[in-house]
């Protein structure tokens, strides 16, 4: 079955403006996680959506949001970009609980 | 929160050398995982082991979930395991995956 999809791979914004990224999650999991990783942060939890309802949130500021849509799939978006929101965001999914979580491919954003 | 911690930070090895790379969390776990992160930035699962032993390949992981470590081994290297191999957990209470600081391989032929 197809896995994580993540779109788009690659994106150039400017400071200030705003963004939005595509996480399709693997059919029938419902648990959708975001995470940043940058070179001097590693990888952190953002945030995670189930059944279109965000369950947990990390220490992000409020620029950061997401949502679920009814078919599991899962947007974030940043907004007032700033120079360190440049990282590489990646999405998983998993089936719910503790079980394992399959990522995506993830976006690489750059803010100039 | 929960603390992992991963050892060693760097490893170098020859093509056909063995290695071991370690975990270690602060806390009782719902789940443990091993990822490998390809050179496109992409987290290839290798293994959910929150307690266990695995084996898959030339790969294979241990947890020891009451003394709260976890050990990835590879035999054989290759020079395509090159790359970062990162120690994942969830909590058991919480759902969110909390990341070690990854160990950075690089296999030489």
């Amino acid at each position: 079955k197809a896995g994580v999809t993540q779109t788009p791979r690659y994106l150039i914004k400017t400071r200030g403006q705003q963004v939005t990224l595509s996480c399709s999650p693997i059919s029938g999991h419902r648990s959708v996680s975001w995470y940043q990783q940058t070179p001097g942060q590693g990888l952190q939890f953002l945030f995670e959506y189930f059944s279109e309802t965000q369950r947990n949130k990390g220490n992000f500021p409020g620029r950061f949001s997401g949502r679920q849509f009814s078919n599991s799939r899962s947007e974030m978006n940043v907004s007032t970009l700033e120079l360190g929101d440049s990282a590489l965001y990646l999405c998983a999914s998993s089936t719910g609980g503790s079980y394992g979580y399959t990522f995506g491919s993830g976006t690489r954003l750059t803010v100039v | 929160g929960i603390q992992v911690e991963q050892s060693p930070p760097d490893l170098i090895l020859q093509e056909g050398a063995n290695s071991t790379l370690r975990c270690n969390f602060s806390d009782s776990v719902n789940n443990l995982q091993w990822f490998h992160q390809n050179p496109w930035g992409q987290l290839i699962n290798l293994f959910y082991i929150p307690s266990g032993t695995k084996q898959n390949g030339r790969l294979s992981a241990t947890t020891v979930a009451t003394e709260r470590y976890s050990l990835l081994y590879i035999s054989s290297s290759q020079t395509t395991d090159s790359g970062v191999y990162f120690c994942a957990v969830v909590g058991t209470s919480g759902s969110r995956l909390t990341f070690g600081e990854g160990t950075q391989l690089t296999v030489n032929p």
